[in-house]
């Protein structure tokens, strides 16, 4: 059983379209995450969301709308993609209050043409 | 706001080997977790061990050791014997935030190369 899984692993689209991620744990934790890798690796926060609720937003631009239908999944839509969107986004979660780690899904890399 | 620096963009060992990978550390705060995370080519993020600040002992597990300076703000991973299989991305990362507010900071990540 995959703890937290990400679809489409792999996307690949023109400038100016419109894409979605989605992502899903079965770890009964209730916060989750997107962070994005750039091409040299750095890895930075873009949202996380508690219970259903948005509780980090980290300057992302307008274009990208996260939404948490429960706390068990956590999807990613972008409009209007850049070249500089090209990126591999990871969804991860966490449990509240116990400060341990985050578990990550495997990434989905998302290339803009 | 934290920030987590690794000095060493690419590091090298020779399988068997001992190797050492720095990370230092910036906060406030006086508890706290630290971790050392592996992407190996898969893209996976895998967790290798964590620290908790309070805990002055220095966290194991297996062939992977920390030496953890609370005081210096440092947070080094030793690997011992290494294995063809840890070549790999790893990256220090420091866990911040309050309740329902945690978020990981990432440093840049050092990228080992195991010599067979």
């Amino acid at each position: 059983d995959t703890a937290v899984s990400q679809t489409p692993k792999y996307l690949v689209t023109q400038m100016g379209n419109d894409k979605s991620i989605k992502c899903e744990q079965n770890l009964g934790h209730d916060t989750m995450y997107w962070y994005k890798q750039d091409s040299k690796k750095f890895l930075k926060i873009m949202f996380s969301y508690n219970n259903k609720e948005l509780i980090i937003n980290e300057t992302v631009p307008n274009r990208f709308s996260p939404k948490s239908p429960d706390k068990a999944h956590l999807n990613l839509h972008i409009n209007s993609l850049e070249l500089g969107d090209s990126a591999v986004y990871f969804c991860a979660s966490s449990q509240s209050g116990r400060r341990g780690e985050l578990f990550f899904g495997e990434g989905s890399r998302l290339t803009v043409l | 706001a934290q920030t987590v620096t690794q000095s060493q963009p690419e590091m090298s060992v020779q399988e068997a080997e001992t190797v050492t990978l720095s990370c230092t550390y910036d906060t406030s705060e006086s508890d706290y977790y630290l971790f050392w995370y592996k992407q190996p080519p898969s893209r996976q993020m895998i967790l290798v061990i964590r620290q908790e600040a309070y805990k002055q002992q220095n966290a194991t597990e297996n062939r992977f050791s920390v030496n953890f300076q609370k005081a210096a703000k440092s947070f080094s991973l030793k690997i011992s014997d290494s294995q063809l299989g840890d070549a790999a991305m790893y990256f220090c990362a420091y866990r911040s935030g309050g309740f329902g507010n945690e978020k990981l900071t990432f440093g840049t990540g050092t990228r080992l190369t195991i010599i067979p």
